[in-house]
């Protein structure tokens, strides 16, 4: 079974604050993803990433950064915490697909944010 | 563009059926269900490829008609086990998945 794991369940932090999120995959998956997900907005991509040391910007990567060092490992960054990040976070994971469109993505069980 | 999921929200008695439907304004290359329950992470459950691909297992099926961007997830004779919020998920020419807001579903016994 593919396995994604999230350091935190739950997460609180102050305004200003430096937070790591870190994402961590076991099954040698290419592709690694950072979601939030929000009451009636879904879920939206902040980060991806296709490969070690590789990221690309999702639809609302203001206000993050990313790091992929290592393949299984991939860490969301907010410099600086703002009410406004206060959220579910979801790391999601998929294999490269031969095919345009057709990986599936394994999911994490989130991290409940909460920046005071 | 994020695919347009409807309807937001649907309460059904266990054994009815429900359909939620997904759109795009733009073409589509493959549509991708999946359903979150309360509490856990979304979970895979299908994924269309061609237009026309009509898809199931047990008491769920989906189909997608890649001339109207459209896909359509079925289930059948709904059990409890199937609340949750059910996304879908397009992926068009740049290639990456884009989810919609969500349906939720709630099965009352």
């Amino acid at each position: 079974d593919v396995k994604v794991t999230q350091s935190s369940r739950y997460l609180v932090k102050r305004t200003g604050e430096k937070v790591f999120l870190e994402c961590v995959q076991d099954m040698d998956h290419e592709n690694m993803f950072w979601y939030r997900q929000d009451p009636g907005l879904g879920l939206r991509l902040i980060y991806f990433s296709y490969d070690v040391k590789m990221k690309e910007k999702g639809d609302i990567p203001e206000g993050y950064s990313v790091s992929r060092e290592k393949k299984e490992r991939f860490s969301l960054i907010l410099e600086s915490a703002s009410t406004n990040q206060t959220s579910m976070y979801l790391c999601a994971s998929s294999p490269r697909a031969d095919t345009v469109g057709t990986d599936t993505q394994y999911f994490g069980p989130g991290t409940r944010l909460t920046v005071l | 563009q994020q695919p347009v999921q409807s309807p937001q929200a649907v309460i059904l008695r266990e054994g009815e059926d429900a359909v939620i439907n997904c759109s795009s304004s733009k073409a589509l290359y493959s549509v991708h269900w999946y359903r979150q329950k309360h509490g856990e992470a979304p979970v895979f459950l299908m994924i269309l490829l061609k237009g026309g691909e009509q898809k199931g297992h047990d008491k769920i099926s989906a189909s997608f008609n890649e001339k109207k961007q459209q896909s359509s997830l079925y289930l059948t004779a709904s059990q409890l086990s199937y609340s949750g919020t059910y996304f879908c998920g397009t992926v068009n020419r740049d290639d990456k998945i884009i989810f919609g807001k969500g349906t939720r579903l709630h099965i009352l016994p």
